[in-house]
């Protein structure tokens, strides 16, 4: 049984380009989560979506950044007109139901940098 | 608020005991996790407690008392690979997202 798969492991982009980072849940999994972990920072919490809904984007930046995680296919983060201070390691967790005593379980995460 | 902190570095020997501390402060409470990372890796989980008291897995225990707003995490008998960063993290009463602390970087030396 796969676990979390993100892609790419590792991205690049020139400051004002776009970034797209794709997660595929756990099998069986309906729920993702999205965390960014900055140099020398903990992890913080961007957005949760299930299957074509976004159900708590409260840690999102206003501008430039959107998720998606449609019917079929993987969730998508993407990152418009990226920044410098964007490069960071952003994880994807998934977990079975939307209940709080599931663990989330993470992916091995994307590394942004930002040139 | 938001609050939770956990010390930043910690060092211990081969074959001994580490307790790494956590405090926290919110409003809501619905549960603290604890999650081991190497570096570069993704965080993998350890431990979960939404009741006060001790859950013992193994090698590694985890510890909560909600009154105090403390859990610890303890690592007995220390290897080597043990060297990672120790993640803590709770859940808030009606939402689904992990708030974590910064971690804390285990060493663990022969």
């Amino acid at each position: 049984n796969a676990g979390v798969m993100q892609n790419p492991r590792h991205l690049v982009r020139r400051r004002g380009q776009e970034a797209r980072l794709r997660c595929s849940p756990m099998k069986g999994h309906s729920h993702v989560y999205w965390y960014r972990q900055l140099p020398e920072e903990g992890l913080k919490f961007m957005v949760y979506l299930q299957k074509e809904n976004i159900i708590d984007e409260s840690g999102m930046p206003k501008e430039r950044f959107s998720a998606e995680f449609p019917k079929e296919g993987p969730s998508i983060l993407r990152i418009q007109q990226v920044v410098r201070g964007d490069s960071a390691a952003y994880f994807c967790a998934s977990s079975p139901t939307g209940s709080p005593y599931n663990e989330q379980f993470f992916g091995p995460g994307t590394r942004l940098t930002v040139l | 608020g938001q609050n939770i902190d956990q010390p930043t570095e910690m060092t211990a020997t081969e074959g001994a005991i580490v307790q790494i501390n956590c405090t926290y402060q919110t409003s809501g409470f619905n549960g603290l996790f604890w999650y081991q990372q190497h570096a570069g890796e993704a965080p993998t989980f350890l431990s979960y407690n939404v009741l006060d008291g001790l859950e013992e897995k193994g090698r590694f225990s985890s510890f909560l008392s909600r009154s105090k707003g403390y859990s610890y995490l303890l690592l007995k008998e220390l290897q080597m690979k043990d060297s990672a960063s120790y993640l803590c993290a709770y859940m808030n009463t009606g939402f689904q997202k992990l708030v974590f602390g910064t971690g804390t970087r285990l060493l663990v030396s022969p």
